[in-house]
């Protein structure tokens, strides 16, 4: 089955330091590959996405490239701020026209002052 | 109305009762998607209807949870019989999405969080 793994949480770092959470994947087919932000006390938005192997994927600084020889979709921003702070959730769609978004189980950032 | 809106936001039960909860896509989503997000985890897929077509309802976890879109628009998950493991964030998703090979965004609502005692 399809499944999704990202590295625990939660990541802890200071204000304009650089950010890589890691993501990779286990799915039937060639999958889409997402990003998804939860802010506190709001609801899942999409960060960014890529649809096909080499595809970067980017937003609001934020970026992610499919990787599909090593099953993996890690996302990166240069210089994070304290409205960064978040979790971070890793997804995939398979490529079998199922809808159904698979995800990870989520990474939290805090970005200090 | 501007996004996706559920209600109750909160919804304490005792163990045995019945709950519905209710989920108010964007207008003219055709895609309508239900997920269960556990305390510290990911959301898991439970269900999801293309008009009032229930096209996937391969993740309601057991016959207890039974989900409806009868018009195409509002959906309800009802879960009979609660029990403290489906204490979770319910989170409801609608999206434009058509064509089975097309991608359109998943937009969540803020989810309604079933405390079961």
């Amino acid at each position: 089955g399809n499944s999704v793994t990202q590295m625990e949480g939660p990541v802890t770092l200071s204000e304009e330091a650089f950010l890589t959470i890691n993501c990779t994947y286990t799915a039937t087919g060639y999958p889409s590959l997402f990003w998804y932000v939860q802010y506190p006390g709001e609801g899942l938005q999409l960060l960014l996405k890529a649809t096909k192997a080499d595809d970067k994927g980017s937003n609001k600084g934020f970026e992610a490239t499919y990787r599909k020889e090593t099953t993996s979709f890690h996302l990166e921003k240069g210089s994070v701020q304290v409205s960064d702070s978040a979790v971070y959730f890793c997804a995939l769609r398979e490529g079998t026209g199922r809808r159904a978004l698979t995800f990870g189980s989520g990474t939290r950032l805090q970005v200090q002052p | 109305g501007a996004g996706v809106s559920q209600s109750p936001r909160y919804k304490v039960a005792k163990r045995g009762q019945d709950v519905a909860l209710r989920c108010d896509p964007i207008s003219g989503h055709v895609s309508l998607f239900w997920y269960q997000q556990a305390l510290g985890q990911g959301p898991e897929f439970l269900t999801y209807f293309q008009n009032e077509a229930q096209l996937d309802k391969s993740g309601l976890p057991s016959d207890r949870f039974f989900a409806e879109r009868p018009e195409g628009s509002v959906s309800t998950l009802k879960i009979q019989r609660t029990q403290q493991e489906d204490s979770a964030v319910y989170l409801c998703a609608s999206s434009l999405a058509r064509l089975a090979g097309s991608y359109n965004e998943q937009f969540f609502g803020p989810g309604t969080r079933l405390t079961v005692l």
